[in-house]
């Protein structure tokens, strides 16, 4: 089973902030690593698939990078909606595994 | 976009078997499969892969419930169900079903609490 360990657990950050979380993955999993939101009472919401491919919808504050084992999701300026837990998550090997999440609050 | 809904009681005894189902709405014809998944959620903590179906109906649970779990698809229903056999305490949680396509999960349903309590 692939491990995915996300880092930090919790922030604390400004609005207008720059947020980055950290997703290290057990072994190499290429570019197959996709970032989901989830707000409080509600299920996850894909953000960006494949390491760093936007999906419509989604607002441009948002982006992925990384490859191989280590993978970044960025906010670059944050806003009051996007408190929410970050999740990461591996699709190259079953079972399909998350990272723990990264739990992001706005001062 | 494809819409989902999670069913079924929101509250089974322990050793009972739990049973969801998920609607969903029609697919556009695309050249992608879909994956017809369950994942699931305790109460505070992460999220945990159960299973999905494929539309030609090839099944993959998580190896960590396979011996428990059981989803099923029917088609002429736009329906998926899921069968956890056995539960506990530690299968109370949030059950989420979703479509897997083309790499990631990119529609879910609102998701149903399922307490395991006598």
């Amino acid at each position: 089973e692939i491990v995915l360990t996300q880092s930090p657990d919790f922030q604390s950050v400004p609005p207008k902030e720059k947020v980055t979380i950290t997703c290290r993955a057990s072994q190499n999993i290429g570019l197959s690593l996709h970032w989901y939101q989830q707000k409080p009472g509600q299920s996850p919401n894909l953000l960006i698939k494949f390491a760093s491919r936007t999906i419509s919808g989604v607002p441009s504050r948002f982006s992925g990078s990384g490859s191989g084992t280590v993978f970044t999701l960025t906010i670059t300026s944050l806003e009051p909606e996007d408190a929410a837990t970050y999740y990461c998550h591996q699709s190259t090997g079953l079972p399909h595994t998350f990272g723990q999440g990264t739990k992001v609050e706005v001062k | 976009q494809v819409h989902l809904q999670e069913s079924g009681p929101g509250l089974v005894k322990p050793s009972q078997t739990l049973s969801l189902s998920c609607n969903f709405s029609s697919v556009s014809i695309s050249t992608d499969v879909s994956y017809w998944t369950w994942i699931r959620q305790p109460p505070g903590k992460g999220l945990e892969w159960i299973g999905y179906i494929s539309d030609n109906r090839v099944t993959y649970y998580n190896p960590s419930l396979t011996s428990r779990v059981s989803i099923s698809l029917d088609t002429s229903r736009n329906q998926f169900s899921l069968e956890v056999t056995s539960v506990s305490a530690a299968d109370t949680a949030f059950y989420f079903c979703s479509r897997y396509s083309g790499g990631s999960f990119d529609f879910w349903g609102p998701g149903m609490l399922v307490t395991v309590s006598s």
